[in-house]
């Protein structure tokens, strides 16, 4: 129940396009979820999160679509560039305490 | 805003030997530390959680002597890696909690090597 469940695993996207990527998660408690960019070498850097009150939010070329329902969310990237070939994790938690929980990680890579 | 810091970047040791990652919160307060390790094209995976001014709170199967865990004041927390074998190399990274807040940042990442 604790588990975030997150795919594809690799995503390849020509330049200008949309990359998308998709999270699972089964515990109905956890009330946060962020996104998260890591560059190889370096520590993740928070993308955008989202709570379940809301089912979209923006920030810039990025979105978090939310559906509370179905119990998943994703990240869409949009006008996708080279500069955002990286590893995307998503990731949820539950209350002010709760460590986060993450996905498995997916590797973009945007071809130019 | 939101900058962590995390010293060494890089350490290579000998096998046997100890070493310390310092992780500070240059610009904001973190009443919680989280403590990460990373292997290659792998997810994080949560090492301990600290408090300041408590004892940390270790994971299943993280040995608590071998990870020492110090948070002693609201910018700083260190991890030290006691007698460090090859199989601890890794990708280590500290993730400090703005207080009040559920959002977490990461340090940079500190890249031990035991030989």
């Amino acid at each position: 129940q604790q588990q975030v469940k997150q795919s594809p695993q690799s995503l390849i996207v020509q330049k200008g396009g949309i990359s998308i990527i998709n999270c699972a998660y089964e515990n109905t408690a956890f009330d946060y979820f962020p996104w998260y960019q890591q560059f190889p070498g370096k520590g993740p850097a928070l993308l955008i999160a989202i709570r379940p009150d809301v089912s979209e939010k923006k920030e810039g070329r990025f979105t978090i679509s939310f559906n509370k329902s179905a119990k998943q969310f994703s990240l869409h990237i949009m006008d996708s560039q080279p500069g955002d070939s990286a590893t995307y994790f998503c990731a949820a938690s539950k209350g002010q305490g709760g460590k986060l929980i993450f996905g498995q990680g997916t590797e973009l890579s945007v071809k130019p | 805003g939101a900058v962590v810091s995390q010293h060494p970047s890089r350490v290579i040791c000998k096998s046997g030997t100890s070493v310390k990652i310092e992780c500070r919160s240059l610009d904001f307060q973190a009443t919680t530390m989280f403590w990460y390790r990373q292997f290659p094209k792998q997810s994080l995976m949560l090492m301990a959680t600290s408090n300041e001014g408590s004892k940390a709170t270790y994971e299943q199967g993280v040995e608590k002597d071998k990870f020492l865990i110090n948070h002693a004041s609201l910018t700083l927390s260190t991890l030290t890696v006691t007698s460090a074998h090859p199989e601890d190399s890794s990708f280590y990274i500290c993730s400090p909690k703005l207080a009040g807040t559920d959002t977490q940042y990461f340090g940079p990442g500190t890249r031990l090597t035991v030989l």
